[in-house]
């Protein structure tokens, strides 16, 4: 079974709207990272986490949010959504920091802002 | 600033033949790893093979290998005898080992699309 789940997996909502997307591992990974995927760009990483409580900004943080109060779970908030937020959202996980490791991918969320 | 590059958008490729998807990086960190993974129109980002940047040879997974060339800063990827189940994006990574974090820098991806 997987060890990192993403929710929804597909979601329609309008402007100016909240929306939370959910990762939850079982790995008990220390260090989370949500992405968004757009054609031409590749992934962009949004926000990460180290840890319970500690997070900080990617290089497209702007207009989104997070939250980790547990390690199994890693939260991104869209405060306020806009048709610019139109993507496709991943969230991965690793057990180490340094050059060697690797990335396991959620699922992906394809959220779609009207 | 981009730190992966990936200059093929797209490309066609017929079956059983092979096909190298090209990927430059940029870093002054001495170590680091470079990543590939694979995106099938389902959506899933598997991974397909890791080259450290200290390995001596070049990194093999079954049908796919790596051409490291540290001096070139070039990390492309060969599928040889490519099959219709290879049409799928592909992304080159990079993990900076001094990144304390260990965020990966993605490049823009290839399409490849493999005919009969």
């Amino acid at each position: 079974d997987a060890g990192i789940t993403q929710s929804p997996r597909h979601k329609v909502t309008e402007t100016g709207t909240p929306v939370t997307l959910r990762c939850h591992q079982t790995e008990n990974h220390r260090y989370m990272y949500w992405y968004r995927q757009d054609p031409g760009h590749g992934l962009r990483l949004i926000h990460y986490s180290y840890g319970v409580k500690d997070t900080d900004k990617g290089e497209v943080s702007d207009g989104y949010s997070v939250s980790r109060s547990k390690t199994e779970d890693f939260l991104l908030t869209l405060e306020s959504a806009t048709s610019s937020q139109t993507s496709v959202y991943f969230c991965a996980i690793s057990e180490r920091a340094d050059g060697m490791g690797g990335y396991t991918f959620g699922s992906g969320t394809r959220l779609t802002v009207v | 600033a981009q730190k992966i590059t990936q200059t093929q958008p797209g490309m066609f490729v017929q079956e059983k033949e092979a096909v190298t998807l090209d990927c430059t990086y940029d870093t002054s960190d001495p170590s680091y790893g470079l990543f590939w993974y694979k995106q099938p129109s389902s959506g899933e980002m598997i991974f397909l093979i890791y080259q450290g940047s200290y390995d001596q040879q070049n990194a093999t997974e079954g049908r796919y290998s790596l051409n490291f060339q540290k001096a070139r800063k070039s990390a492309n990827l060969v599928i040889s005898a490519s099959q219709l189940g290879d049409s799928a994006m592909y992304f080159c990574a990079m993990r900076d080992a001094t990144d304390s974090w260990g965020k990966f820098q993605f490049g823009a991806g290839t399409q490849v699309v493999v005919t009969p």
